[in-house]
């Protein structure tokens, strides 16, 4: 089992809606979990981080957090074609600082 | 906010030779950098832990020998391909987090692109 999993895509939604990007990790005692996004031949950019249990909003961001059930997400509200990317979930394991990624979602908003 | 910065964004080198790569945290101190590569499609792997005034720590399959990295101070950490083949042609991407906290976000460099021929 990978250490941070998530479903490849490509994710297609329409300009305006809601896209729901998920994430699985298997390290229990993971501690810190972040959302970067990533265009082609570009560096990641965070996006989110959120450390406890429940949501956490920023902007049209919401990320969401599940440790019982070792799940992440990431909800962009009115989605607009400059959000299409890729979209990593990072997750690091406790007091180490390292970052752990999946392989990454990649979105496409469609006009 | 936190900056790191990257040199060279990209690079190509004939197989055989070294490369280096160079990664600053511009507006704060880094005591930990780690450094990733990128394939084409791929996620992040990480590659290796620099830690300031000692020996790297590397992930299991990344050899030590060819991917030196040397972190002399807490603003500089550089990674140096040896002797490159082809098959080290990828994008490696440097990372630091505020040395305040292991919970802090990284932020990462613009990465390096690299093409042995």
């Amino acid at each position: 089992q990978k250490e941070v999993e998530q479903n490849s895509g490509p994710l297609s939604v329409p300009e305006g809606a809601i896209a729901s990007l998920n994430c699985t990790y298997s390290d229990r005692v993971s501690q810190s979990f972040f959302w970067y996004r990533q265009y082609s031949g570009k560096s990641p950019e965070l996006i989110m981080s959120i450390y406890s249990n429940g949501d956490k909003e920023d902007g049209r961001f919401t990320a969401q957090l599940n440790k019982a059930s070792q799940y992440v997400s990431l909800l962009i509200r009115d989605s607009q074609p400059s959000d299409s990317a890729t979209y990593l979930c990072a997750v690091s394991p406790s007091n180490t600082g390292k970052l752990i990624f999946g392989q990454g979602t990649t979105l496409q908003v469609k006009p | 906010g936190a900056v790191v910065s990257q040199h060279p964004s990209r690079v190509i080198c004939k197989s055989g030779t070294s490369v280096k790569i160079e990664c600053r945290s511009l507006d704060f101190q880094a005591t930990t950098m780690f450094w990733y590569r990128q394939f084409p499609k791929k996620s992040l792997m990480l590659m290796a832990t620099s830690n300031e005034g000692s020996k790297a720590t590397y992930e299991q399959g990344v050899e030590k020998d060819k991917f030196l990295i040397n972190h002399a101070s807490l603003t500089l950490s550089t990674l140096t391909v040896t002797s490159a083949h082809p098959e080290d042609s990828s994008f490696y991407i440097c990372s630091a987090g505020q040395a305040s906290s292991y919970n802090s976000p990284l932020h990462f460099g613009n990465g390096t692109r690299l093409t042995v021929t």
